[in-house]
């Protein structure tokens, strides 16, 4: 099983600020990594998949680069609707593994 | 807009079989993937099997053939079966299912809470 680790575990910033979060997979998945975000009480919301691809409806301050076993998910200016946990996702193996989580808070 | 919408008991007891239902509105049932999903309280999420539109099904190796799933084109279903549950599988259970061709999946139901007790 592919373990997949984020970091760092929580994140603090400020409205308008950059954040970049990491995602390290333990062997490559090539670029079969995705990004999703939690809010609290509510499913995860798709954001990044195939590593840098944005789903339909994500605003463009999400981005998403790497490839391997190395993967960033950068919000250029954190909105109020951003503060929540980020989770990586791997499919390129099954069974495909989530991160721990990645919580972004004020 | 596809809605999915997950049903079953809130409550097991433990070794019984957990049965749960992923109900499909506003849309076709057709679909290249269908997974479920789990989240225990104040923890992670894992994967624990999907099916692809060919009728092929991956099951997590962690659930040790503990899990089944079933989809039921004439009543817009997709359905899991976990027997033998514990209390480890206390969990928020999710059905999700993508809009396009690959497996990212991009609409997810609301998630049932499903407690194993005695």
């Amino acid at each position: 099983e592919i373990v997949m680790t984020q970091s760092p575990a929580t994140l603090s910033v400020s409205p308008g600020e950059r954040a970049t979060l990491s995602c390290r997979a333990s062997q490559s998945v090539s670029n079969k990594l995705i990004w999703y975000l939690q809010k609290p009480g509510q499913a995860p919301r798709l954001l990044i998949y195939d590593a840098f691809a944005r789903a339909a409806g994500i605003p463009a301050r999400f981005s998403g680069s790497g490839s391997g076993t190395e993967f960033t998910l950068t919000i250029s200016s954190l909105q109020s609707e951003d503060f929540a946990v980020y989770y990586c996702q791997q499919y390129n193996d099954w069974p495909w593994t989530f991160g721990q989580g990645t919580k972004v808070e004020i | 807009q596809v809605q999915l919408q997950e049903s079953g008991p809130r409550l097991v007891t433990p070794s019984e079989t957990l049965s749960l239902t992923c109900a499909v509105s506003s849309g076709s049932s057709s679909s290249y993937y269908w997974g479920w999903i789990r989240q225990p309280p104040g923890k992670g999420l894992e994967w624990l099997a999907y099916m692809y539109y060919t009728g092929t099904t991956d099951y997590n190796p962690s659930l040790k053939s503990r899990a089944s799933i079933s989809l039921d084109t004439s009543k817009n279903q997709f359905s899991l079966r976990l027997t033998s549950v514990t209390a480890a599988d206390t969990a928020i259970y999710y059905c999700a299912r993508p809009s396009g061709m690959g497996p990212a999946f991009d609409i997810w139901g609301q998630g049932t809470m499903v407690t194993v007790s005695s």
